[in-house]
C-alpha cells in the first residue's frame, strides 16, 4: 500500500503552460518535502514545509501544504524545458528523519 | 566534489552472486540513509545510520541485505546470494546531523543494479 499517492503519474505539456502536481495521504505526516529527479542521479530537495495551510514559493514553483498536513501540491508556472524530470514527494516517518516517497510525477515539458 | 558518491554507478551480477555497493558520504555528515528505487516507482527506506550506529533497519527486504559503517564515514551495502528482484538503483544519502525533519538529505546518484 503506498502510503503517499502522487498524481498525475505522467505529464507531457508545452513551454509556456501552467501545471499542478498532488500528492495526497490518509496519514498525517509532520513534514512534506518535495524533491526533483533527473535520469542517472540522485533526488534534490525542492522544499520542505512543515504547517499545516504553508504556501511556500521558490521562483515559479508554489507548494503547498494541506491543512491537515495529509496532502501536498506543487504547481508550477510559465513551464521550460528545464523543468522536466520526476518530482517526488515525500513524508518523514518517525523521529528519525525515515523519508516515505510517492512514486513520482514524471513531467515532460517540450519547446 | 564535495557531494555524495556512490561506486559502482553500474552492477551486472549473474543470480546467486553476492555484491558489494559502496556509498561515500559528506565528509562530517553524521547520519547515513540507504534507499532501493525500483524502476518507476520512488525510492523506500532501507536503513539509517548514525555515525557507525545502525539505528534502524527496517527497510531491509530480508536477511540477505547486509550494511555497515564501521568508523562512522563510508558505508557498504552487501546483498548476498543476489535474486532478480534485486534489480533496482540503490541511493544512499547523508545528513549533518541528528536525522529530523529540519536536516536535509544529500542523495547520491546512485548505484543501479541489473541482476540476470
Amino acid at each position: 500500500t503506498q502510503l503517499l499517492e502522487q498524481s498525475p503519474q505522467f505529464l507531457s505539456i508545452q513551454e509556456g503552460e501552467n501545471l499542478t502536481v498532488y500528492c495526497n495521504s490518509s496519514s498525517v505526516f509532520s513534514s512534506l518535502q518535495w524533491y526533483r529527479q533527473e535520469p542517472g542521479e540522485g533526488p534534490v530537495l525542492l522544499v520542505t514545509v512543515v504547517t499545516g495551510g504553508e504556501v511556500k514559493k521558490l521562483k515559479r514553483l508554489t507548494f503547498q501544504f494541506g491543512d491537515a498536513r495529509k496532502d501536498s501540491s506543487l504547481h508550477i508556472t510559465a513551464a521550460q524545458p528545464g523543468d522536466t524530470g520526476l518530482y517526488l514527494c515525500a513524508g518523514e516517518r518517525g523521529s528519525q528523519g525515515n523519508l516515505i516517497f510517492g512514486k513520482g510525477t514524471k513531467l515532460s515539458v517540450k519547446p | 566534489g564535495a557531494g555524495v558518491s556512490q561506486s559502482p554507478r553500474y552492477k551486472v551480477a549473474k543470480r546467486g552472486q553476492d555484491v558489494a555497493l559502496r556509498c561515500d558520504p559528506i565528509s562530517g555528515h553524521v547520519s547515513l540513509f540507504w534507499y532501493q528505487q525500483a524502476l518507476g516507482q520512488g525510492p523506500e527506506f532501507l536503513t539509517y545510520f548514525q555515525n557507525e550506529a545502525q539505528l534502524d533497519k527496517s527497510g531491509l527486504p530480508s536477511d540477505r541485505f547486509f550494511a555497515e559503517r564501521p568508523e562512522g564515514s563510508v558505508s557498504t551495502l552487501k546483498i548476498q546470494r543476489t535474486q532478480k528482484e534485486d534489480s533496482a538503483v540503490y541511493l544512499c544519502a547523508s545528513s549533518p546531523g541528528v536525522a529530523g525533519y529540519t536536516d536535509t538529505q544529500y542523495f547520491g546518484p546512485g548505484t543501479r543494479l541489473t541482476v540476470l
